[in-house]
């Protein structure tokens, strides 16, 4: 399975946007790029998926290098309720199991 | 909004006892994921099935551990017997059966073994 890179801990002030960096130099090209965060003792929730366009929805966005081999989360305009753990997930292909193996992720603080 | 539901939210128990904990996926998923998060392992995986049968269960301790899908729409998750090292937050979490289905997770199951 791929590995992911990302920074311990970023801050972000409230209302800015969050940029949130993840390297994966060895994925594959059928491997997809997905990002959960964990706010304190819930479950991972999903936020966004891509394959090498980049996406947007109603949570975020993901800018992936045209090399596939970094991407960045961006929420728009954080508030704190957006502070949580970050994970960015390189997924085995669907046909192979598809499962999700969890790295240490970024701690994002948005400060007032 | 449909989820994956987990009971019981906290168990604590003493060492030795049996321990299971039980998953509703969302209903029409057919892939179900069993996790477990520890502050010193994170998120780790410890098995997952398709269609009620088991991919792959190489993360999960044989001996004590195991996994089960009684019909689509329970899953279980057995510890006998259980140990203080077994606590920890258990997770289920599942995903639909059209090719990269994102996961949804359950708030998961606070186990304390003493």
């Amino acid at each position: 399975d791929a590995k992911t890179t990302q920074p311990p801990s970023m801050d972000c002030a409230e209302g800015r946007a969050a940029n949130l960096p993840c390297n994966h130099s060895t994925i594959s090209g059928n491997e997809y790029v997905y990002w959960y965060r964990q706010i304190h003792s819930q479950g991972p929730q999903y936020i966004i998926h891509g394959l090498k366009n980049n996406e947007t929805n109603e949570m975020a966005s993901l800018i992936i290098t045209e090399d596939r081999k970094s991407s960045t989360l961006i929420l728009p305009h954080a508030t704190l309720r957006d502070t949580a753990v970050y994970y960015c997930i390189v997924r085995v292909e669907h046909n192979q199991g598809g499962k999700l193996i969890f790295g240490q992720g970024t701690e994002l603080s948005v400060k007032p | 909004d449909a989820r994956v539901t987990q009971t019981p939210r906290h168990k604590v128990t003493e060492m030795g006892q049996e321990v299971t904990m039980r998953c509703q996926p969302i209903l029409g998923h057919n892939t179900v994921f069993w996790y477990r998060q520890t502050m010193m392992q994170g998120l780790e995986l410890l098995a997952y099935f398709r269609n009620r049968a088991p991919l792959d269960d190489s993360g999960m301790p044989k001996d004590r551990f195991s996994a089960e899908m009684p019909d689509a729409t329970l899953a279980t998750l057995k510890i006998q017997p259980s140990e203080p090292r077994d606590s920890a937050v258990y997770f289920c979490a599942s995903s639909g059966p059209i090719a990269n289905s994102p996961l949804h997770f359950g708030n998961g199951t606070r186990l304390t073994v003493t």
